[in-house]
């Protein structure tokens, strides 16, 4: 079954330095993978995806997330944190064998920047 | 319009009353979803329709939920009976095509905050 890992529940990171929000993943063929953050009382919004060619994916608000096959991981990265930054990530995967109709989300990670 | 677009954005209501809650995809998106979300349990997919097809009623936790979606654009998530457990937030979203299984990127709107009282 396809599913998806956010190993860590919280991430604190001071302001200026890189930030890394983990994900692994396991689903049967080729995946596709999102990412998404949530601000305090608001819906999901996207950040970015993978769905083939480059390993390095870059998105909105200076994200960027490597896809890694062998270690079926797709780790979200910023050179440079912001405390505007501080929010809920969500990674979720679709595609594969297991059916293409829903995305499977990981339980998030709540990124806290400290100024 | 320019998101989707759901209402009620917030809904307090009386345990076993029941419920509609409302989801107005972006324009031009044929596949739309009801997620739920709450406390301690992550995002939970509920139900997807794509186009004219049956929709994938797969999440659904129980037989008091239902969703139809009409014209193939609005569609409404009903939850009779309501219970204290259903209290969470419900995010419709829409996406392009045959949604993110082809790559599509699936765009969600601000949920309906629901709580059972």
């Amino acid at each position: 079954a396809q599913s998806v890992a956010q190993p860590e529940d919280q991430v604190n990171v001071a302001e200026g330095n890189p930030l890394t929000v983990k994900c692994t993943y396991s689903v049967s063929g080729n995946p596709y993978l999102f990412w998404y953050v949530q601000y305090p009382n608001r819906g999901l919004q996207f950040l970015l995806k993978y769905i083939t060619g480059d390993n390095l994916v870059k998105g909105s608000y200076g994200f960027e997330a490597e896809f890694n096959k062998s270690q079926t991981s797709f780790h979200l990265k910023k050179p440079s944190a912001l405390v505007s930054d501080s929010a809920l990530y969500f990674c979720a995967v679709n595609g594969g064998t297991g059916g293409y109709n829903k995305l499977i989300f990981g339980a998030g990670t709540r990124l806290a920047v400290h100024p | 319009g320019a998101g989707v677009s759901q209402s009620p954005s917030n809904k307090v209501t009386e345990k076993g009353k029941d419920v509609e809650l409302r989801c107005d995809p972006i324009s031009g998106h044929t596949a739309l979803y009801w997620y739920r979300q709450s406390l301690g349990q992550g995002l939970e997919f509920l139900i997807y329709f794509q186009g004219n097809s049956a929709p994938d009623k797969s999440g659904l936790p129980s037989d008091r939920f239902s969703a139809e979606r009409t014209g193939g654009s609005v569609s409404t998530l009903t939850i009779q009976r309501t219970q204290q457990e259903d209290s969470a937030v419900y995010l419709c979203a829409s996406s392009l095509g045959r949604g993110s299984g082809s790559g599509n990127t699936i765009y969600f709107g601000e949920g309906s905050w629901l709580t059972v009282v």
